[in-house]
């Protein structure tokens, strides 16, 4: 089945810098979400990017479908952005719709 | 707009026993799926479910199933519970199975002792 590989793991910030995050997919996908899991555990949707590039306030998010990647900025930093960033991909055929295929995260602490 | 909603959101349950857990979709959604996140990992997909049928299943056994009501609510039972099943179980909504965003619930989180 299709492989998620995001980058890095971890990734620790002061408030104020910037970041950018790295979605891998070895295969062409249908659907790539963002999403950002708070302390709390939920899910919240950044972004709905199969290709392309959304900006939303101090995020943006790149999608290279051709290249099979994609990246998620953060531009000045809070501490508010901390917490895990799932990428998750969704393939249309081969059985596999409407299953979203996490990557494992990135972890993102950002210090005050 | 009330967003996806899920209950019981923490329980704690006894190795072998069974366990429901419900879901209510965002607002104008008709597909509901069900996902596990152990600690640590990312979510896993259990099972889709649109217009009341089981669409799509992951990698679980029967001893997870699921459910869909006419109002595209949905219920995720666990039978036989093991340790193992301790996780977040996660809800999610879209409108249609494919192509749209999906969103998530807050999820419950399930401890079996």
């Amino acid at each position: 089945g299709i492989q998620v590989e995001q980058s890095p793991p971890d990734l620790i910030l002061q408030e104020g810098a910037n970041s950018t995050l790295r979605c891998n997919f070895s295969d062409s996908v249908n659907n790539l979400q963002w999403f950002h899991q708070n302390p709390w555990g939920q899910l919240i949707n950044l972004f709905y990017i199969p290709s392309g590039t959304k900006q939303n306030g101090r995020l943006s998010a790149t999608t290279v479908a051709t290249e099979r990647y994609s990246l998620l900025y953060i531009s000045s930093s809070q501490t508010t952005d901390s917490g895990v960033y799932f990428c998750a991909v969704e393939q249309f055929y081969g059985g596999s719709q409407g299953n979203l295929i996490f990557g494992k995260g990135t972890k993102l602490s950002v210090k005050p | 707009d009330a967003g996806v909603t899920q209950s019981p959101t923490h329980l704690i349950k006894t190795r072998g026993q069974q366990v429901t857990l419900r879901c209510s979709p965002k607002s104008g959604h008709d597909t509901v799926s069900w996902y596990q996140q152990a600690l640590g990992q990312g979510p896993q997909f259990i099972f889709q479910y649109y217009e009341e049928e089981e669409r799509q299943r992951g990698n679980f056994p029967d001893r997870f199933s699921g459910h869909q009501f006419p109002n595209y609510s949905s219920e995720l039972n666990v039978n036989a519970l093991l340790l193992g099943d301790s996780a977040l179980y996660l809800c999610a909504s879209s409108l249609g199975p494919l192509g749209n965003t999906i969103y998530f619930g807050e999820g419950s989180w399930l401890t079996v002792v």
